[in-house]
């Protein structure tokens, strides 16, 4: 079966630090990958994805950058927090199938001081 | 462009009461469609789907039917527990479309003992 991983769970961080969210895929090969982020209280609000390995889509312009170095890992990075990028960040995977499901990990919660 | 709209909550009901949460859509073909839920702290939760016209979806004593004619995948319990307090998120996806999820903003759900 698939599963999916995130780390860290909680990260607290000042700011202007840097920042970087991994999320892994086990169980599944090529899988489209998915970053939110989820500000308290808010709905999703998707940052990038990514079809392949290398290939990224952004959908905010912002203080964040995405990475898929390998088929089934995707960070998510910035040089320079802000007070702004403090939320609930989500991964998701699905199958190439686009009327597929997506499945989410568990999320990090991350606080920038 | 594709979206779903959702009830906005708070909804607050007592245990064992009926629950109903509207959703509606609009896209251009013929999307899946998807309940989410996501429980406090968590990542989401695939809850149901539906992949064409009158399909219905159930899981875990929730039901939605997919409303071609209505363009609506409203979300139903017969009788509600105090377990199910959590958001609950509406979604679709389209076959000949992008790889993105289109997510509705979410429904916070209370459940009073």
């Amino acid at each position: 079966s698939q599963t999916i991983h995130q780390w860290p769970a909680t990260l607290v961080q000042p700011v202007g630090s840097p920042l970087s969210l991994e999320c892994t895929v086990e169980g599944t090969s090529n899988p489209n990958l998915y970053w939110y982020r989820q500000a308290a209280g808010r709905g999703l609000q998707l940052l990038f994805y990514s079809v392949g390995i290398g290939q990224i889509s952004s959908e905010v312009p912002q203080n964040l950058s995405a990475s898929r170095p390998q088929d089934r890992q995707f960070i998510l990075s910035s040089k320079k927090l802000l007070l702004s990028d403090s939320g609930f960040y989500l991964c998701a995977w699905r199958r190439g199938d686009k009327r597929s499901e997506q499945f989410f990990g568990p999320g990090t919660r991350l606080t920038v001081l | 462009g594709n979206s779903v709209t959702q009830m906005e909550g708070p909804v607050t009901l007592s245990e064992e009461a009926f629950l109903t949460i509207n959703c509606t859509y609009t896209a251009t073909g013929y999307p899946s469609l998807f309940w989410y839920v996501q429980y406090p702290g968590e990542g989401l939760q695939l809850l149901l789907k539906a992949t064409k016209a009158d399909d219905k979806g159930s899981n875990k004593g929730f039901e939605a039917t997919y409303r071609k004619e209505t363009t609506s995948f409203h979300l139903e319990k017969g009788s509600v527990q105090v377990s199910d307090s959590a958001v609950y998120f509406c979604a679709l996806s389209e076959r000949d479309r992008d790889d993105k999820i289109i997510f509705g903003k979410g429904t916070r759900l209370h459940i009073l003992p």
